[in-house]
């Protein structure tokens, strides 16, 4: 079965350190992979999605992630926190084949804290 | 408007009540999803509309979980006799066409509180 894994459900930075999310997924073939941002009270906002090619991939907001196969992850970064990057981050894998609806699997997510 | 708009964004309901949410996707889009997301954990998947048909149904929790969407632009998720259980925000997203190479807009949810 499909799962996405968030080891770490809070982190702590300063701004302007750098920021690794983590998370590791199963799935049977390569997935569409994703990362979503939650600020409070708030709806979920794409980040960046990978579905093939480059493994680096870059999105809004300064945030890149990397599709690293042997390791089933798809971390999240970013160089220089800021302090309106405090949030939830979720990551989600879509499911490839006849049923590709769209239909997306969430990790538990990783809430984000910046000290300033 | 030019998001996903839910209604109402707080309900509180007495167990046993009925209560219907309310999703008004984004103008044109084909493919609309429900999601349950409990406290402290990533949203679940309940439902998925290509425009008015159903195509799956896979994540509702139970019988008392019901989902429409008849003319295939508005949603309504319906839950019968609501129990503690079901206490969560309930969002629902919606994309232009069918597949993954098309964003999700998610709305900003309706909290579910059971008491």
């Amino acid at each position: 079965a499909q799962s996405v894994t968030q080891p770490d459900i809070h982190i702590t930075v300063s701004e302007g350190a750098s920021l690794e999310l983590r998370c590791n997924y199963s799935y049977g073939a390569t997935p569409y992979l994703f990362w979503y941002v939650q600020s409070p009270g708030q709806g979920l906002q794409l980040l960046l999605k990978y579905f093939s090619g480059d493994t680096l991939v870059q999105g809004i907001k300064g945030f890149e992630a990397e599709f690293k196969r042997s390791q089933s992850s798809f971390n999240l970064r970013k160089p220089s926190v800021h302090w309106s990057d405090a949030a939830e981050y979720f990551c989600a894998v879509g499911a490839r084949g006849s049923s590709n609806t769209g239909k997306l699997i969430f990790g538990q997510g990783t809430t984000l804290q910046v000290k300033p | 408007g030019a998001g996903v708009s839910q209604s109402p964004r707080y309900k509180v309901a007495k167990r046993g009540q009925d209560v219907a949410l309310r999703c008004d996707p984004i103008s044109g889009h084909v493919s609309l999803f429900w999601y349950q997301q409990a406290l402290g954990q990533g949203p679940e998947f309940l439902t998925y509309f290509q425009n008015e048909a159903q195509l799956d149904k896979s994540g509702l929790p139970s019988d008392r979980f019901f989902a429409e969407r008849p003319e295939g632009s508005v949603s309504t998720l319906k839950i019968q006799r609501t129990q503690q259980e079901d206490s969560a925000v309930y969002l629902c997203a919606s994309s232009a066409m069918d597949g993954m190479n098309t964003e999700a807009f998610f709305g900003q949810g309706t909290r579910l509180t059971v008491v």
